[in-house]
């Protein structure tokens, strides 16, 4: 079972460049999520997508953008990449308001 | 003031022991909560759901009470593998997902 991939697993940036990261879950799922960890700061919620369609703020939202581009995909973009965006970065799918599964992480890091 | 908060630790016990941790919340409108188990370098996973009358899975005893806003995870008869990072987390109607800080617990021999 493949539950919740996310791509890439590791990725160095330089200040300044964009990237994507992809996510894609084949649960089913109507929510998915994007959090980002730091040391001492637990999951913080970046964007999530409670159905298809719809993409809301989370509590740090600023210097990225989300895209629900179907049910199975969420897709989290840096346009303009800033050392303080080094992170390791979670995605996540739920039913809906019950138990999120999460993927395997990608660990940033903008030099 | 974070939405969920939890003491991060570290709480360091011995094998045997009992320990249980807190975790409080802000939003009323919160409705489901959650204990998750994230070990070094992992992705977090499910440890239980937690509900009004309370709920026990094995070792794990999960209480929440909404008078007061928290969750609380007790955890009996501490083995070496419990050692992780435990993180509260709880949903709203809107399918906002909210974690705290997340506490570390090491158990030590």
């Amino acid at each position: 079972n493949a539950g919740v991939t996310q791509t890439p697993k590791f990725q160095v940036l330089k200040t300044g460049q964009s990237m994507t990261l992809q996510c894609a879950q084949d649960m089913n799922h109507n929510s998915m999520y994007w959090y980002r960890q730091d040391p001492g700061m637990g999951l913080r919620l970046i964007y999530y997508s409670a159905s298809e369609g719809t993409t809301d703020k989370g509590e740090v939202p600023n210097g990225y953008n989300v895209s629900r581009l179907n049910k199975r995909e969420f897709s989290l973009r840096l346009e303009s990449a800033a050392p303080s965006q080094t992170s390791v970065y979670f995605c996540a799918s739920s039913p809906r308001s019950t138990e999120a599964f999460f993927g395997q992480g990608t660990r940033l890091t903008v030099v | 003031r974070k939405e969920v908060e939890q003491d991060p630790g570290p709480f360091n016990v011995p094998e045997g022991a009992t320990v249980a941790f807190n975790c409080t919340y802000s939003n009323s409108a919160s409705q489901s909560f959650f204990w998750y188990r994230q070990d070094c370098r992992k992705e977090p996973k499910l440890l239980m759901s937690v509900y009004s009358s309370g709920n026990e899975d094995g070792r794990f005893t999960a209480q929440l009470n909404r008078a007061s806003q928290y969750i609380s995870l007790l955890i009996r008869d501490s083995k070496l593998s419990d050692s992780a990072t435990y993180l509260c987390a709880r949903s709203s109607n809107t399918g906002k997902l909210i974690f705290g800080q997340g506490t570390t617990l090491q158990v030590k021999p």
